[in-house]
């Protein structure tokens, strides 16, 4: 079964500081991967994907990402947070010529002053 | 840019109810999906279409159907509501071509009383 884990439910960071979320992936495949960001009572935001190519992606709001085949992980980070990047985080894979996505179950991420 | 439009943001039914929820893409997009959005579980897929009058169960399609009977629109329909389906259901569309990401509708934050 295919499946993507986002083991932290929040992460706080203090504003400045860089910030890491977190995903881990389980599929028989080669995956597409994706962050997504949601905005309180919105839909969701496309962030950033990887697809081949460069292990380190970059997306939209200074937001990047890191493919780690090894570890089956897909870490978005950021060198330095703003408050405007508290919302809530998900992750999603979709499987090469197979049009579904799998979702985390979203980490909401709190950036403080 | 893709919108997706899903016509209510909030929605009070009461239980027993048949209710219909609308999304409309402008973008001729074959491939249209309804996920719902609980706290701690993420996006569940309940129902997918890849075509007019096509339709594939998703995850959780039980207590729920759907209709495409126009390329641009895809209804989803909760033929008797219960309180197990007050949700956040968010409507979303992709090109096809496997690279390509999800456009989310804004969500329609559903209470059956």
């Amino acid at each position: 079964a295919q499946s993507v884990a986002q083991p932290e439910d929040q992460v706080n960071v203090a504003e400045g500081n860089p910030l890491t979320v977190k995903c881990t992936y389980s599929v028989s495949g080669n995956p597409y991967l994706f962050w997504y960001v949601q905005y309180p009572n919105r839909g969701l935001q496309f962030l950033l994907k990887y697809i081949t190519g460069d292990n380190l992606v970059k997306g939209s709001y200074g937001f990047e990402a890191e493919f780690n085949k090894s570890q089956t992980s897909f870490h978005l980070k950021k060198p330095s947070a703003l408050v405007s990047d508290s919302a809530l985080y998900f992750c999603a894979v979709r499987l090469y010529n197979f049009n579904k996505f799998y979702f985390g179950s979203g980490t909401k991420l709190n950036v403080k002053p | 840019d893709v919108k997706v439009t899903q016509s209510s943001r909030y929605l009070v039914k009461r239980t027993g109810e048949k209710v219909f929820l609308e999304c409309v893409q402008d973008m001729d997009h074959e491939n249209m999906f309804w996920y719902r959005q609980d706290p701690g579980l993420g996006l569940r897929l309940i129902y997918f279409s890849y075509d007019v009058k096509m339709k594939e169960k998703g995850d959780i399609p039980e207590g729920y159907s759907v209709s495409r009977e126009k390329k641009e629109r895809f209804s989803l329909i909760l033929e008797s509501a219960s309180t197990n389906q007050t949700s956040m259901y968010l409507c979303a569309t992709n090109a096809g071509t496997d690279t390509h990401g999800y456009t989310f509708g804004s969500g329609t934050r559903l209470t059956v009383v």
